[in-house]
């Protein structure tokens, strides 16, 4: 199985910053990872796929990039609404596992 | 609206079993890809399993392989998981989704039905 590393585990930053997330996968994925935030108390929501196509309706201040074993997904300008944990996650194979999250605070 | 429902959650003891519904509204179900996941307490997501559009291909993660089934009724729009001799380790939410066509990225989400194991 592939075993994902996602760092940093938390993460406080102020309002404008620019914040970066990083995934180390222990084999190759090609581009075959995507990232979700998550809000306390609800859903997943789909942020990123392929590592660096980046789903409708989401902020072009989210951007990932990477391939093989390095991902990151940044963030720039933050807000106050990006308030979340963080997910990475294995798409090219089964188990799709997802990385440990990065809980963000401003 | 695309929409995706849980159901079935609840108190089980340790040994139990239960089974989860989540039903599919809004979207082609049988066409997709579908996919548990859940989140212990306080905890990270964790991926349990998928099934193909057609029930050729299931897969689970080994936490689960061997106590938990998934399955789906495309007639119905509705997908399963069948979790029999349930452990404390068990208990989350259980969240259902549904991933883009082709891959594994989930793009739609229930809510979440809520799993209690507890003696």
């Amino acid at each position: 199985d592939i075993q994902v590393t996602q760092s940093p585990s938390s993460l406080s930053a102020s309002v404008g910053d620019r914040v970066t997330i990083s995934c180390r996968t222990s084999q190759g994925l090609s581009e075959w990872l995507a990232w979700y935030q998550q809000k306390p108390g609800e859903a997943p929501k789909l942020l990123i796929s392929a590592a660096s196509r980046l789903q409708s309706g989401v902020p072009s201040r989210f951007s990932g990039s990477g391939s093989d074993i390095d991902f990151t997904l940044t963030i720039n300008d933050l807000q106050p609404d990006d308030i979340a944990t963080y997910y990475c996650q294995v798409t090219s194979r089964s188990p799709h596992t997802f990385g440990q999250g990065t809980k963000l605070e401003i | 609206e695309v929409q995706l429902v849980e159901s079935g959650g609840g108190l089980v003891k340790p040994g139990g079993s239960l089974r989860l519904s989540c039903a599919a509204s809004g979207f082609a179900f049988n066409g997709y890809s579908m996919h548990w996941v859940r989140q212990a307490p306080g905890k990270g997501l964790e991926w349990v399993s998928a099934i193909g559009s057609r029930s050729r291909s299931i897969s689970y993660a080994a936490s689960v392989k061997g106590r938990f089934t998934i399955s789906r009724d495309n007639a119905g729009n509705t997908l399963y998981l069948q979790m029999n001799n349930l452990a404390v380790d068990d208990w989350a939410v259980y969240f259902c989704a549904r991933a883009l066509l082709g891959g594994a990225e989930l793009d739609v989400w229930g809510k979440g039905t809520s799993v209690i194991v507890s003696s």
